[in-house]
């Protein structure tokens, strides 16, 4: 049973614009979220992470919003750039449990 | 400073032979966790260990699957009587902090079997 969805696999979007990325999680549990950038051949790397307490982080280029009476939190890339283009997964993690969604592929076109 | 490395980077193996898949995570991170990613899928959880406690193996597929770390070093992931679809990617991450870290990916092995 897949406690954390990303549900849609991709998403292009033009150079200057705004990028959305969609996460959705089913346990209330959760009080912890990460967003990961996984280039092909790479590992993942951290992007950002938001807590429980909080509604929104934002760093540079990217701000991350939790929703938790929605289950529901976001990626915000402003302004995209072509080296944005990757694969996007979000985590989440409350207790012992750790879970990562399916990735969304984010293509950014010049 | 170093990060995660893991190897090898690729391995193709015959069905129904054992692989041993290595990690090496960044020097004092107490957390390890080994995750999966099929073709086309996201990242499973297999297994993490944390400091000297015993490791949780809940995410293990089946019991052809085990893992071992010395101390807060080295780890090692043993896939016995390989499956074809035991072909994935197989991640490794490092964390200073159990779930609250950011984890340090390494680029991962890729497992072929045929």
């Amino acid at each position: 049973d897949q406690q954390v969805k990303q549900n849609s696999p991709s998403l292009s979007v033009q150079e200057g614009r705004i990028s959305i990325l969609n996460c959705d999680y089913t346990n209330s549990m959760f009080d912890y979220f990460l967003w990961y950038k996984k280039y092909p051949a790479e590992g993942p790397t951290f992007l950002i992470s938001i807590s429980s307490i909080k509604d929104k982080n934002e760093d540079g280029r990217f701000t991350v919003f939790l929703n938790k009476s929605a289950k529901h939190l976001s990626l915000h890339i402003v302004p995209s750039q072509p080296g944005d283009s990757a694969v996007y997964f979000c985590a989440a993690s409350g207790g012992n449990q750790f879970y990562f969604g399916t990735g969304t592929s984010l293509t950014v076109i010049p | 400073g170093a990060g995660v490395s893991q190897s090898p980077s690729n391995k193709v193996t015959e069905k129904g032979k054992d692989v041993e898949l290595r990690c090496d995570p960044i020097s004092g991170h107490t957390a390890l966790y080994w995750y999966r990613q099929r073709l086309g899928q996201g990242l499973e959880f297999l297994i993490y260990f944390q400091g000297n406690s015993a490791p949780d193996k809940s995410g293990l597929p089946s019991d052809r699957f085990s893992a071992e770390r010395t101390g807060e070093s080295v780890s090692t992931l043993t896939i016995q009587r390989t499956q074809q679809e035991d072909s994935a990617v197989y991640l490794c991450a490092s964390s200073l902090v159990w779930a609250r870290g950011t984890q340090y990916f390494g680029p991962g092995t890729r497992l072929l079997v045929l």
